[in-house]
């Protein structure tokens, strides 16, 4: 296992177009994050599952925003009818009870 | 709710030398967990070292220590021995008891000078 991988690493949207982005997390995680990360601050947390349930999301995942993770192994974020505030670095995350969340390289979000 | 507060924007240290990034928290829970990641210009987080509210001795990952001052509710990180490949951002982060998210602060950019 090589890691948290997230695909695609840049995506470059127009507004107004959905965009998808793919999380394959450590094999072993049953916990999988998502956070969103803008130029010059921390990230920010979006959502959470355990296995292939949703337990929490945040006030920031408007309703534009989905997040799936069909039969507890990858995860996927929808956007839809993208805005320019969008634009962000997007991280995947996963874990096992008690350790320590291993971090994707992320997918940049670009919206023109 | 948890809240991280880290007040350096930027860092410099010498090559070679120590250097400490600063961490302050808020939360009422009893119980909860500090976390120190490293995020290179590449983007990719890498955790460095975590530490448990009752850990009864600061923690240490090779050249990084963790001083953690409950009372005061800081957890500074010190980097021992800086090198080149040190220069990045660094996050602090916690997470509380019931919750499974982190909370990360805004970080530190450090530059290592040679």
């Amino acid at each position: 296992d090589t890691g948290v991988s997230q695909d695609p690493r840049h995506k470059i949207t127009k507004r107004g177009q959905n965009v998808t982005f793919r999380c394959d997390p450590i094999s072993e995680h049953n916990r999988l994050y998502w956070y969103r990360q803008t130029l010059g601050q921390g990230p920010e947390f979006l959502t959470y599952f355990q296995n292939e349930a949703q337990l929490e999301k945040s006030r920031l995942l408007s309703d534009r925003f989905s997040a799936e993770r069909p039969k507890g192994s990858f995860s996927t974020l929808e956007i839809q009818r993208t805005e320019q505030g969008d634009s962000a670095m997007y991280l995947c995350a996963s874990s096992s009870l008690n350790t320590e969340a291993f971090f994707g390289q992320g997918t940049r979000l670009t919206v023109v | 709710a948890q809240k991280i507060t880290q007040t350096q924007p930027g860092m410099f240290v010498q090559e070679k030398e120590a250097v400490t990034l600063d961490c302050t928290y808020d939360t009422s829970d009893p119980s909860y967990g500090l976390f120190w990641y490293k995020q290179p210009s590449s983007g990719e987080m890498i955790f460095l070292i975590y530490q448990g509210s009752y850990d009864q001795q600061n923690a240490t990952e090779g050249r990084y220590s963790l001083n953690f001052q409950k009372a005061r509710k800081s957890a500074n990180l010190v980097i021992s021995a800086s090198q080149l490949g040190d220069s990045a951002m660094y996050f602090c982060a916690m997470r509380g008891l019931y919750g499974n998210k982190l909370v990360f602060g805004a970080g530190t950019i450090l530059r290592v000078k040679s």
